[in-house]
């Protein structure tokens, strides 16, 4: 049972290039989430989505993008990479919204320079 | 002011000892999680709460909604306990108000 999976674990990029963080979960859950935790800092809403073709924006959305074509994907892409994106990324999924067990990937840390 | 506060922010105890991990919110919520983020980084949802208490195993987690404060015990601490712990309310927007985490390391 996967569960979320989240692809890269880790990674380096430069300032300017673009990447795409992979998220996928196979339990059929509705709502897919992307947080960012920065050293010392609680998880921050980058953008979520409460089913298939539905995003919505969360707390930090600047610089990153995301979609939602399918019930189990839920890529989150970066943009212009700055300084600042440096961060550790979670995605995480449930079933009915935040009210209910919320499932997380194992992270992706990312680091730009 | 964050929405919610956790305490203490870190906590060393000895093997065997019985911890205890607050949470107290400044909002109003209908349930509370606990989270358990290890070492490696992985983040496992503990419990979901919205009365009362639930145990699993040597974990209990409480909760007054009325006091808006819940707090995580671990029975009989082991190193392998040792992790960032995290309490989170559900907001009405599909958003959770995080605490920053007690990061809590038992010693054999």
């Amino acid at each position: 049972n996967a569960g979320v999976t989240q692809t890269p674990k880790f990674r380096i990029l430069k300032i300017g290039q673009s990447m795409t963080l992979q998220c996928t979960q196979d339990m059929n859950h509705n709502y897919m989430y992307w947080y960012r935790q920065d050293p010392g800092m609680g998880l921050k809403l980058i953008y979520y989505s409460v089913g298939a073709g539905i995003t919505d924006k969360g707390e930090v959305p600047n610089g990153y993008n995301v979609s939602r074509s399918t019930t189990e994907d839920f890529p989150l892409r970066l943009e212009l990479a700055a300084p600042s994106q440096t961060s550790v990324y979670f995605c995480a999924s449930s079933q009915g919204g935040v009210g209910t067990e919320a499932f997380f990937g194992q992270g992706t840390r990312l680091t730009v320079v | 002011k964050n929405e919610v506060e956790q305490s203490p922010q870190n906590l060393t105890a000895q093997e065997g000892e019985f911890i205890t991990i607050n949470c107290s919110y400044s909002v109003g919520i209908s349930a509370l999680h606990w989270l358990q983020q290890h070492p490696g980084g992985g983040i496992v949802s503990l419990f979901m709460l919205s009365s009362g208490k639930k145990k699993h195993g040597r974990l209990i987690a409480t909760i007054n909604i009325q006091e808006k404060h819940s707090s995580l015990h671990i029975t009989a601490s082991h190193p392998r306990d040792s992790a960032v712990y995290i309490c989170a309310g559900p907001n009405t927007g599909n958003q959770f108000y995080f605490g920053t985490g007690t990061s809590l390391t038992v010693i054999p």
